[in-house]
């Protein structure tokens, strides 16, 4: 079936250093494939997707490029701030399109 | 903005106890999820629905059990809480054609 491999953390930088977490995946078809990022105390909430072969998701400044040659969904953003802190979560539909399969998460410290 | 709500925010109970916790959403999705979220952050899909009188279980067994009565309400029951139960619960939903899910804010159980 398909799965998700996401860097681990956690992972520490300074305020407007630049960011990559790195996401990989395993899937049969073409998934959708998407970045998850939650806040202490509070649930998921979607941040970017992508639904095809070189599709760009963005938002608040990160990007995503999915790239179906390496199986991969890298997070990226050119300049962090300390509230960019929180757990992030790389995702991919399921085989049967039905559900989506989450990554461990990736947690992000940004400080100042 | 996604709209869908648990209650409650936070619970502590004592060993034993039958508890229910509640996850509600008004945008009239068919489908629902539970997830399980452990310290480390890792999501457990425990159960899920894909409309009225459908339910599944996920890929963790799990004690608790759910209903799907009305397409806004889907209440995870616990007959007798356990320690081990201690952990975050997630309620979600996707909308009929998407894949995205929305998420609530959680419950944080605490079975002492």
């Amino acid at each position: 079936g398909n799965s998700v491999t996401q860097m681990e953390g956690p992972v520490t930088l300074s305020e407007e250093a630049f960011l990559t977490i790195n996401c990989t995946y395993t899937a049969t078809g073409y998934p959708s494939l998407f970045w998850y990022v939650q806040y202490p105390g509070e649930g998921l909430q979607l941040l970017l997707k992508a639904t095809k072969a070189d599709d760009k998701g963005s938002n608040k400044g990160f990007e995503a490029t999915y790239r179906k040659e390496t199986t991969s969904f890298h997070l990226e953003k050119g300049s962090v701030q300390v509230s960019d802190s929180a757990v992030y979560f790389c995702a991919l539909t399921n085989q049967a399109g039905t559900a989506l399969i989450f990554g461990k998460g990736t947690t992000l410290s940004v400080s100042s | 903005e996604a709209d869908i709500y648990q209650t409650p925010r936070y619970l502590v109970i004592g060993t034993g106890k039958k508890i229910t916790l509640e996850c509600s959403q008004t945008m009239g999705h068919d489908k629902m999820y539970w997830y399980q979220q452990d310290p480390g952050m890792e999501l457990h899909l425990i159960h899920y629905s894909y409309g009225v009188n459908s339910t599944e279980k996920g890929d963790l067994s799990s004690e608790s059990t759910v209903s799907r009565i009305r397409t806004e309400h889907f209440p995870l029951t616990l007959e007798s809480a356990r320690p081990s139960h201690t952990s975050q619960y997630l309620c979600a939903s996707t909308g009929q054609g998407e894949y995205e899910q929305y998420f609530g804010p959680g419950t944080r159980l605490t079975v002492t």
